[in-house]
């Protein structure tokens, strides 16, 4: 099964400074239809999990362009390039196998203003 | 605007039952296929069973497998999870999500106690 292992799993971050969190899976990500499925998800406090990106790098409708995804095969990376504070609380790399379908969640990162 | 409502949770005794439910509007539910999505109190997201657009195909995660029943209607809208057996380890908030995670419910909250 693919494990996927986010780093660092607490972030403590300057108000208007850049984030960085990495995720590395088990194993390649990329599909037979040459798709890789790893996707971000952010969770603020109290609510449910929202998805920011999809396939690497795209940004799911109304997530701000100060989010980026990045990476290949085992190796991702999402990134804010300026802090703010709405962006407080978890963050989930997630990724999806088929046939049979199976969803793996990173364990999430805590992103906190320092 | 699409919109996922979870129901259905509460207290239950150990070995006991409950049915999930979530209703749906504002996308055409029989176009896409849907998840249930648990996380446990301070816990990760953990993705629980899959049901293909049509309800034809199906898939569980190995910790629920045997226990829990995914079904749709799709002329109401609407997505189901059966929980039976129930164990104090399936304590947690459960989500229904659709396509690739793309919207999440609010969530309802199971608690499995004596």
């Amino acid at each position: 099964d693919v494990v996927l292992t986010q780093t660092p799993l607490s972030s403590p971050v300057t108000l208007g400074q850049p984030a960085s969190i990495s995720c590395r899976s088990t194993q390649s990500l990329v599909h037979d239809d040459g798709n890789t499925y790893l996707s971000w998800l952010q969770q603020r406090p109290g609510q449910p999990p929202r998805l920011l990106i999809y396939k690497i790098s795209n940004r799911f409708s109304g997530v701000p362009d100060r989010f980026s995804g990045s990476g290949a095969g085992t190796d991702f990376t999402l990134k804010i390039s300026r802090v703010e504070a709405e962006d407080v609380g978890l963050y989930y790399c997630m990724q999806v196998t088929q046939f049979p379908v199976r969803y793996t969640f990173g364990q999430g990162t805590k992103l906190e203003i320092k | 605007q699409v919109q996922l409502v979870e129901s259905g949770g509460g207290l239950v005794k150990p070995g006991g039952s409950l049915r999930l439910s979530c209703a749906t509007s504002g996308f055409t539910f029989s176009d896409y296929y849907m998840s249930w999505i648990r996380q446990a109190p301070g816990k990760g997201l953990e993705w629980i069973s899959y049901i293909s657009s049509s309800g034809n195909t199906i898939y569980y995660a190995d910790s629920v497998k045997g226990r829990f029943t995914i079904s749709r209607d799709n002329a109401m809208n609407s997505l189901f999870l059966q929980m039976n057996s129930l164990r104090a380890e399936d304590t947690a908030v459960y989500y229904c999500a659709s396509s690739g995670m793309d919207v999440w419910g609010q969530g309802t909250t199971v608690t499995v106690s004596s």
